[in-house]
């Protein structure tokens, strides 16, 4: 699975758009990439994935740049309970193993 | 539809005592994974299974066995508990493999102390 690198830590406002960023810049052609995020110790969450083209669902939006070397994960008006640490995952979709790494801790302030 | 069933949710052993941590999902699905989650760390596969019958080991498989009778259930068992193996411990589903279009349900996990 290709290497991923996000911000260890955000602030957003509440009620704002909140942009966490991720980098795979060594992403292969048959990798997708999979958010997840953890609130306060709870399981992970699924949020959304996509290959190339921008997806989007009732959660957030995918932004996925043309050479897919990077993404952003897009909470259009994010409230305090999306503060939680959020997971970039690039991975071959079909196989069992998934690598969570360390993420971005959001915090969405009042 | 409870989704991933973990029990129990708090445990503490002494070192050298065994024990099971219980997974159970209602979904019918056929693939399930644990995982832990050491302090300010990212979560990390022990074991995986792609149906009844079927196990695999994840990256941290050590000191862990698994077992898969039914589709329903996943138990995970610690041998001889050690101090390093004091986790919280995340059990996952999914309809199809790698969850690759759905994602994995997890549990709301079981936080093991081992002194």
């Amino acid at each position: 699975d290709a290497k991923t690198t996000q911000p260890p830590s955000m602030d957003c406002a509440e009620g704002r758009a909140a942009n966490l960023p991720c980098n795979h810049s060594t992403i292969s052609g048959n990798e997708y990439v999979y958010w997840y995020r953890q609130i306060h110790s709870q399981g992970p969450q699924y949020i959304i994935h996509g290959l190339k083209n921008n997806e989007t669902n009732e959660m957030a939006s995918l932004i996925i740049t043309e050479d897919r070397k990077s993404s952003t994960l897009i909470l259009p008006h994010a409230t305090l309970r999306d503060t939680a640490v959020y997971y970039c995952i690039v991975r071959v979709a079909y196989l069992n193993d998934m690598r969570f790494g360390a993420g971005t801790r959001l915090t969405v302030k009042p | 539809n409870a989704g991933v069933t973990q029990t129990p949710k708090f445990q503490v052993l002494k070192t050298g005592q065994s024990m099971t941590l219980q997974c159970a999902q209602d979904m019918n699905h056929e693939y399930m994974s644990w995982y832990r989650q050491d302090p300010g760390m990212g979560l990390r596969l022990i074991h995986y299974s792609v149906g009844a019958g079927i196990t695999d080991q994840g990256e941290v498989p050590n000191g862990y066995n698994v077992s898969r009778s039914t589709t329903e259930d996943f138990p995970l068992r610690l041998l001889s508990a050690a101090p390093s193996q004091t986790s919280v411990y995340f059990c996952a589903s999914s309809r199809e493999r790698g969850g690759a279009n759905y994602g994995y349900t997890f549990g709301s996990g079981t936080r093991l102390t081992v002194v």
